[in-house]
């Protein structure tokens, strides 16, 4: 089956310093990569939709500045979390999928603290 | 290392036939459990949870899951599905608050 990574696993970091997730389709070529973010004791919440060689869409509410989003290629898309806070510690998962009709594929998340 | 498991690759069903779709995750510690629901070329979307309290969970659009601790089993269901409900069916389990997993997902298809 189709395999999504996401690097890295865990990061911690100091407040105010920026952070790069990383989520890579291995063996497919993913156009639509979706960045959810999840609150403890609570559901996944959509952050945006990426779509290759085009700007993301962001949900309501989520910080286009803060969390900057990249596509730049079929397997690679990229979440930076920028000037990061202690409210910004969450868990962050990415999907990936070869179109807007195929289904999902789950990368197994990261997990942010930020001290 | 903890994972989820769904049986069921490819559901075909009639309209109003009566659906469940399994769900068994590995042991791991405390569990918070989900059911997402994706409809084509759109993101999950949550059809229930269970976090404690009543095992027998109801969610939107007339799903339900109950929880059996002893199964280690979420199983979905829905008396009469309609062609609406065509989708794919993602079960997920939250493992100490602190480790999410999905299973492979079940797509399901529902014949007019």
């Amino acid at each position: 089956g189709a395999v999504v990574s996401q690097h890295p696993s865990r990061v911690i970091c100091k407040s105010g310093t920026s952070v790069k997730i990383e989520c890579r389709s291995l063996d497919f070529q993913a156009t639509t990569m979706f960045w959810y973010r999840q609150f403890p004791k609570q559901s996944l919440m959509l952050m945006a939709t990426s779509n290759e060689g085009s700007k993301a869409t962001y949900e309501q509410g989520v910080e286009k500045d803060k969390f900057l989003i990249n596509h730049a290629s079929l397997t690679l898309s990229t979440l930076t979390v920028t000037s990061a806070h202690p409210e910004d510690s969450s868990f962050y998962i990415c999907s990936a999928g070869q179109g807007t009709l195929d289904t999902q594929y789950f990368g197994p998340g990261t997990r942010l603290t930020v001290l | 290392a903890q994972s989820v498991s769904q049986h069921n690759h490819h559901v075909i069903l009639s309209e109003a036939a009566s659906l469940e779709l399994g769900c068994n995750y590995s042991y791991g510690g405390t569990v918070n459990l989900f059911w997402y629901v994706q409809y084509p070329g759109q993101h999950l979307q949550l059809l229930l949870k269970y976090f404690s309290g009543d095992p027998l969970v109801k969610g939107i659009k007339g799903f339900e899951a109950e929880f059996i601790k002893s199964k280690f089993s979420f199983n979905l269901r829905k008396p009469s599905v309609q062609w609406s409900d065509t989708a794919e069916y993602f079960c997920a389990v939250n493992y100490n608050n602190n480790d999410m997993r999905f299973g492979a997902g079940t797509r399901l298809t529902v014949k007019p």
